[in-house]
């Protein structure tokens, strides 16, 4: 149980493109899903906290206008990345939260990534 | 600012020893813990969690948690070079917006 997919699992764009990565909970709803970058050899950081049905809740210095996020269902959240530019490669993981697991309230579940470079 | 601190390493065991990773937090509020374990270029997976003070064991795993000293713990029993990997603790924000906050890792090596 728990697994959280994403696609594409690696992209080449050029610059000034726009990306959209997909992140979904394959065997559970998931209200709430969180998207996170990783720069090479540094921590995650969290980017938005994106909650189904509503807007998206972004941590402070990150652009809502240039990452898009759209939580459409319990089981798909959606990140944009607009006007792609090389400083915005990275490694792009999305996490769900399983609602079903009603003790455990922080426990979060990654998708396998998504490599954005762009040149 | 929420913090949670991590040594980078890289900490390394022989095969069969015990490794000791450790985490302190900076958020007295905090109620869960976590450790997660990623690999080189994949993204984190979930080993154990924890919530009250005290042990916690799973397999090889045992989490430790201390809230008076805000610290966190993961032991790996019988190490194996399968365990080289990137440890990340993670703690729960009191806020109850259900983010959690990563340390940057410890990179843990088992020699064989």
């Amino acid at each position: 149980g728990a697994v959280v997919s994403q696609h594409p699992s690696w992209v080449i764009c050029k610059s000034g493109t726009s990306v959209k990565i997909e992140c979904r909970s394959l065997d559970f709803q998931a209200t709430t899903m969180f998207w996170y970058r990783q720069f090479p050899k540094q921590s995650l950081m969290l980017m938005a906290t994106s909650n189904e049905g509503s807007k998206a809740t972004y941590e402070q210095g990150v652009e809502k206008d240039k990452f898009l996020i759209n939580h459409a269902s319990l089981t798909l959240s959606t990140l944009t990345v607009t006007s792609a530019h090389p400083e915005d490669s990275s490694f792009y993981i999305c996490s769900a939260r399983d609602l079903g697991l009603a003790g455990e309230v922080n426990e979060q579940f990654f998708g396998p990534g998504t490599r954005l470079t762009v040149l | 600012q929420k913090e949670v601190e991590q040594n980078s390493g890289p900490l390394s065991v022989p095969e069969g020893a015990i490794a000791s990773l450790n985490c302190t937090y900076s958020d007295r509020g905090s109620q869960s813990f976590f450790w997660y374990r990623q690999y080189s270029g994949k993204s984190p997976e979930l080993i154990m969690s924890i919530y009250s003070n005290g042990d916690k064991e799973d397999g090889r795993f045992t989490a430790q948690l201390n809230k008076a000293s805000q610290y966190v713990s993961l032991l790996i029993r019988d190490s194996q070079p399968s365990d080289s990997a990137t440890y990340l603790c993670a703690g729960g924000d009191s806020g109850g917006y259900q983010k959690v906050t990563f340390g940057i890792g410890t990179k843990l090596q088992v020699i064989p």
